[in-house]
C-alpha cells in the first residue's frame, strides 16, 4: 500500500526552464510534507517543507504547493540549473504518539537538467 | 556541523553471514531510523527507535533486527544475509516530528 506516490520516475528539462515534480498521497492523516534531494552515493538532504495549514511555501528557487482536497503536492524549481540534477523524494508525516516522527517516502523522481 | 555517520560506505557479504550496519549521530536526537532504498521503490522504513533500548518495526522488518544501547548509536543487523537484501541502507535521525538528517548510506551487496 503506497501511501505516497510519485508517478514520474524521471523528468528532463532545459536549464533555465521550470521543473515541476509531482506527488500524490492517500492518507488523509498526513499533515506535514517534505521534499528531499539525493545525489548518487550521498544521503538525502532536506529541501523544503509545508504544513497542511498552508497551501504554498517558497524558498528561493524552490516552491512547494499543497492541494489538500486533491491530496496532491508539487515542487517547482525556477529557474532549473544543472546542479539540480538529482533524485527528489516526496515525504509525509502524520501526527500521533508513535507515528509523529515517522516519514513515509515516495518512490522518487530523477530530475535531469540539461545545459 | 551536525552529522549522521554510517560506518561503511560499501560492504560485500556472503549469503548466510550475520551483518552489522552501524550508525552514529552527534545531535543528541531522540529518534533514529533505518531505511533501504531500491530503484522504483523509494525509501522503505525497516525499523525505528524513539529512545534508548526502544525499537519499533517499520514497513519491511522481516530479516532484520536492531539495537539501540546508547542514544547516539543505532545498529541494523541482518541475522542471515540473503541476496534480496542487497540494497542501499540509509540511517537517519530526527529531533522532532519534522525532518531527518541522513547519513551517506551503506551500499550492501550480498553474494
Amino acid at each position: 500500500d503506497q501511501q505516497v506516490k510519485q508517478n514520474s520516475p524521471s523528468l528532463s528539462v532545459q536549464e533555465g526552464r521550470i521543473s515541476i515534480l509531482n506527488c500524490d498521497y492517500t492518507n488523509s492523516m498526513f499533515d506535514y510534507f517534505l521534499w528531499y534531494k539525493k545525489y548518487p552515493a550521498e544521503g538525502p538532504t532536506f529541501l523544503i517543507s509545508i504544513s497542511s495549514i498552508k497551501d504554498k511555501n517558497e524558498d528561493g528557487r524552490f516552491t512547494v504547493f499543497l492541494n489538500k482536497s486533491a491530496k496532491h503536492l508539487s515542487l517547482h524549481i525556477v529557474p532549473s540549473q544543472p546542479g539540480d540534477s538529482a533524485v527528489y523524494f516526496c515525504a509525509a508525516s502524520a501526527p500521533g504518539e508513535t507515528s509523529g516522527s515517522r516519514l513515509t517516502f515516495g518512490e522518487g523522481t530523477q530530475l535531469t537538467v540539461n545545459p | 556541523d551536525v552529522k549522521v555517520t554510517q560506518s561503511s560506505r560499501y560492504l560485500v557479504k556472503r549469503t548466510g553471514e550475520k551483518v552489522f550496519l552501524e550508525c552514529v549521530q552527534d545531535m543528541d536526537h531522540e529518534n533514529m531510523f533505518w531505511y533501504r532504498q531500491d530503484p522504483g521503490l523509494g525509501l522503505r522504513l525497516i525499523y525505528f527507535s524513539y529512545d534508548v533500548k526502544m525499537k519499533e518495526k517499520g514497513d519491511i522488518p522481516e530479516g532484520y533486527s536492531v539495537s539501540r544501547e546508547k542514544k547516539e548509536r543505532f545498529s541494523l543487523i541482518l541475522e542471515s544475509a540473503s541476496t534480496n537484501q542487497t540494497s542501499m541502507y540509509l540511517c537517519a535521525s530526527s529531533f522532532s516530528n519534522y525532518g531527518y538528517t541522513f547519513g551517506s548510506g551503506t551500499r550492501l551487496t550480498v553474494v
